[in-house]
């Protein structure tokens, strides 16, 4: 089945800066890649995804890019705020015909400080 | 419009016990998930369905079951609990087809004890 990696699975950044997420995947049928966010006892919210036609999608201060070649896809957060603070989860999914099966990462703990 | 609920949030059980978790969609999708969420594990598939009547086990299906009677409700059933069970259980919902959001509950947080 697919495996899909998560790093780091923590990530400390000082409020403005930057923060890269990265997921590597080991099924190259896997054809989309969702991000979810998920705040402090909340429920997984799917904050930006990408399919495998396309290389990088962005909204406002998100991005994703996708290298299928190499099977991995990163989160880049700009001018992190600290309500950017969560954790955040990669997923890749497999259309099997009949369901899209998602795999999830680890997870990656942002914390943004002041 | 509710999205996804789950019943109940929290429960205790005794190893041994039974339990059945509820998760309700009114958002008319096709397929149901549950997963379960570990510390350093990220969410695992339990059991699916593609629609109702139709189950299939996903990634770590031992120890539980499933029902879809209907096409808004996916049950999840603990026949023994045992302590390794203890974990945030999350159902989830989505349209039919490729490359469709997922949409989550608020979570179940189950202890065995």
């Amino acid at each position: 089945g697919e495996n899909v990696e998560q790093h780091p699975s923590t990530l400390s950044v000082q409020e403005g800066d930057s923060a890269v997420i990265k997921c590597t995947y080991s099924d190259s049928a896997s054809n989309y890649f969702p991000w979810y966010k998920q705040e402090l006892g909340k429920r997984p919210q799917l904050i930006i995804d990408i399919r495998s036609n396309v290389g990088e999608k962005k909204d406002q201060r998100i991005a994703v890019t996708l290298n299928k070649t190499a099977k991995h896809f990163s989160l880049h957060i700009t001018e992190t705020q600290p309500e950017d603070s969560a954790v955040y989860f990669c997923a890749a999914s497999i259309w099997t015909g009949t369901a899209s099966k998602l795999t999830f990462g680890t997870g990656t703990r942002l914390q943004v400080t002041l | 419009n509710a999205g996804v609920t789950q019943t109940p949030k929290f429960r205790v059980l005794k190893t041994g016990q039974s339990m059945t978790l509820l998760c309700a969609q009114d958002m008319n999708h096709e397929y149901m998930y549950w997963y379960r969420q570990d510390p350093g594990m990220g969410l695992r598939l339990i059991h699916y369905s593609v629609g109702e009547g139709t189950t299939a086990k996903g990634e770590v299906p031992d120890g539980y079951n499933v029902s879809r009677l209907k096409k808004q409700n996916f049950l999840l059933g603990l026949e023994s609990a045992a302590p390794s069970q203890t974990s945030v259980y999350f159902c989830a919902s989505s349209k039919q087809g490729e490359s469709t959001e997922a949409f989550f509950g608020q979570g179940t947080r189950l202890t065995v004890v």
